[in-house]
């Protein structure tokens, strides 16, 4: 199993470029969730979905967007790229829920530089 | 909103030795857990350890171990023999427990953890 893929894993843009980060994982997961990483600031939930067809808002939402058509997928989407989203995204997934005994994967992460 | 504080951004420990990061959370909730990851340069998050609320016995795994103090709001993380491989970034995190399913996780800011030869 590749487990939780993220593409690409670096990635520079231009301000007010769009670009759509990838994440999908092989197995079968109900909860997919994305987090940004910035320096001193720990990991922060961006958006998270508990399933096909339904998503929700987390911490920081501003300025990504989020669909999920399938299970597998869970894209994430800056429309307009801006220098405060600078930082390392991760995805994260895990079968039923965010729950405290089910393991929760992460990606390798995306470091996303804008300019 | 639930707050974790990792007031050490770094550390250093000499290999062999024992280290302790520290972590205080803020919470009105009465049921939840907390967990240390441990992120080395590879980026990947790894679990290092979990700790249930309702328990009063702390979560040891092998050379790590926590020291959780409920009333005081903190959850420490004992590391023992410290080795090379241990250098890397460590979170402290939080998730309230709900009937279907927490949505997030908390993280702190992180310390970070050097392990010298």
């Amino acid at each position: 199993n590749a487990g939780v893929t993220q593409t690409p894993k670096f990635q520079v843009l231009k301000t007010g470029q769009s670009m759509t980060l990838q994440c999908a994982q092989d197995m079968n997961h109900e909860y997919m969730s994305w987090y940004r990483q910035d320096p001193g600031m720990g990991l922060r939930l961006i958006h998270y979905s508990v399933g096909a067809g339904i998503t929700d808002q987390g911490e920081v939402p501003n300025g990504y967007n989020v669909s999920r058509s399938t299970t597998e997928d869970f894209p994430l989407r800056l429309l307009s790229a801006a220098p405060s989203q600078t930082s390392v995204y991760f995805c994260a997934s895990s079968y039923s829920g965010l729950r405290p005994r089910e393991k929760l994967f992460f990606g390798s992460g995306t470091q996303l530089s804008v300019l | 909103a639930q707050t974790v504080t990792q007031s050490q951004p770094e550390m250093s420990v000499q290999e062999a030795e024992t280290v302790t990061l520290s972590c205080t959370y803020d919470t009105s909730e009465n049921n939840y857990y907390l967990f240390w990851y441990k992120q080395p340069p590879s980026r990947q998050m790894i679990l290092v350890i979990r700790q249930e609320a309702y328990k009063q016995q702390n979560a040891t795994e092998n050379r790590f171990s926590v020291n959780f103090q409920k009333a005081a709001k903190s959850f420490s993380l004992k590391i023992s023999d410290s080795q090379l491989g241990d250098t890397a970034m460590y979170f402290c995190a939080f998730m309230k427990l709900t009937q279907g399913g927490s949505e997030k996780l908390v993280f702190g800011k992180g310390t970070k953890l050097t392990v010298n030869p």
